[in-house]
């Protein structure tokens, strides 16, 4: 069974400190890769998406991915309380119609 | 207007009501998919429709039935549910296939606002 796994902590940061939130997954078939943030009570949003070993950047976010490890990581700089939520971790199959997995989430809480 | 839109955000239904869930995406995917999010579990994928044609159906009891009458709206149709039931309800779009890196990559799903479902 194609499984996602996360930490559902919640792991919790000062404000300006580095959340690190990570991921492993069981289908070595898995070609994409998705980091999604749900605050409570709302739908998820894509922060990030990932397709090739190494580091992906954006803004505050890095994207890790290590596919030889089956693992992926999500790197928040300089944390802020407005970053506290739940963040999804998912993985896309490169088969059948490539529905996304995702994992039951990490909470994140940034105390200012 | 843009993205993916849910209608109710909010639905509370007795086990003998019949009631519906709508959705609609203004992003030209071709792919819709309904998502259960209950506490403490990850998101159950309960149907997808890929250019209107049913692909997945995930063992879902037949007191949800979907509809997907073209490629920007779905249904989730509801009867007789069960206080288990109660959860979010997410509905979600994205391309079909998948679009490569070079093709201006994959940006997963889009999600709706959910409907939060509560079964009394």
């Amino acid at each position: 069974q194609k499984e996602v796994e996360q930490n559902s902590g919640p792991l919790s940061v000062p404000e300006g400190a580095i959340a690190s939130l990570n991921c492993t997954y069981s289908d070595r078939g898995s070609q994409s890769f998705f980091w999604y943030r749900q605050y409570s009570g709302k739908s998820p949003e894509l922060i990030m998406s990932i397709y090739s070993n190494g580091d992906k950047e954006d803004g505050r976010f890095t994207a890790q991915l290590n596919k030889a490890s089956q693992y992926v990581s999500l790197l928040i700089r300089d944390s802020q309380p407005s970053d506290s939520a739940t963040y999804l971790c998912a993985g896309r199959p490169n088969s059948g119609y490539s529905t996304l997995t995702f994992g039951k989430g990490t909470m994140l809480l940034v105390s200012p | 207007e843009t993205g993916v839109t849910q209608t109710p955000r909010h639905l509370v239904m007795g086990m003998t009501n019949k009631k519906s869930l709508k959705c609609e995406q203004h992003l030209g995917h071709n792919a819709m998919y309904w998502y259960k999010q209950s506490a403490k579990k990850p998101l159950e994928l309960m149907f997808v429709y890929s250019l209107e044609e049913r692909v997945e159906n995930n063992s879902v009891p037949s007191r949800f039935s979907p509809e997907c009458p073209n490629s920007s709206h779905l249904f989730l149709h509801l009867h007789t549910l069960q206080p288990e039931d109660s959860a979010l309800y997410l509905c979600a779009s994205s391309h079909f296939p998948p679009r490569s890196a070079t093709a201006g990559g994959d940006y997963g799903y889009t999600f709706g606002s959910g409907t939060r479902l509560t079964v009394v």
